[in-house]
């Protein structure tokens, strides 16, 4: 089984300072781990993968994330907070091979950003 | 490349009534899943198909059905529509079942009245 929690529902920060947004998830297979964005009435966008290659994932629009397997961790980080990056982020995990889950992707609850001028 | 499209990207409809919704993939991929999206349960799986063939299916009633055709496009229909059933429905494609990322288009937005 699989399962994904993001552990802060609301994430509010300045414009120039640093985002953190955490998530935590659990797998009984090898994961792979997504990060999407979405914007006020549009769809999802991918910000980064992590497939089992480097653990530290570099995505689009200077978000990053780092894979910690001892933490079963998967936070996303970017430097400096822009007024475009306000968004609900969502991570996700899914399995990679094996279980019945195999190929199913399951979605953390979301955590808003809201960034101040 | 064109990105997923779906058809209606808004809709009311009354209580009882039935919906479709379509959703052509991206070029060349050949599985395509639905979700639901509400502000109080957030993204729901509801299935995915794969070569005309449901492969994954989420936890919903059997009002909620879905197709896929030859050329990968697929419609959800939901039956018996209920409040609740308000929503923005998402289509996402990728390569195949089991084989990474998703992409996703804009949503169709459901009302039920």
């Amino acid at each position: 089984a699989q399962s994904v929690t993001q552990l802060d529902s609301h994430v509010s920060v300045s414009e120039g300072t640093p985002v953190l947004l955490r998530c935590n998830y659990s797998s009984s297979y090898s994961p792979s781990l997504f990060w999407y964005v979405q914007h006020p009435n549009k769809g999802l966008q991918l910000l980064l993968k992590y497939t089992s290659a480097a653990t530290l994932v570099k995505g689009i629009n200077g978000f990053e994330a780092e894979f910690k397997k001892s933490e079963t961790s998967f936070h996303l980080t970017k430097p400096s907070a822009h007024m475009s990056d306000a968004a609900e982020y969502f991570c996700v995990v899914s399995d990679r091979a094996g279980g019945t889950s195999y190929g199913k992707l399951t979605f953390g609850q979301g955590t808003i950003l809201t960034v101040h001028p | 490349k064109a990105g997923v499209t779906q058809t209606p990207r808004y809709l009311i409809k009354t209580r009882g009534q039935q919906v479709t919704l379509s959703c052509s993939p991206i070029s060349g991929h050949r599985s395509v899943s639905w979700y639901q999206q509400t502000p109080g349960q957030g993204l729901q799986f509801l299935f995915e198909y794969f070569s005309e063939t449901q492969r994954n299916k989420g936890n919903f009633p059997g009002r909620f059905s879905g197709r896929q055709f030859s050329n990968s496009r697929s419609e959800m229909n939901v039956s018996t529509l209920e409040l609740g059933d308000s929503a923005l429905y998402l289509c996402a494609s990728r390569v195949g079942v089991g084989t990474g990322e998703l992409f996703f288009g804009e949503g169709s937005r459901l009302t039920v009245l």
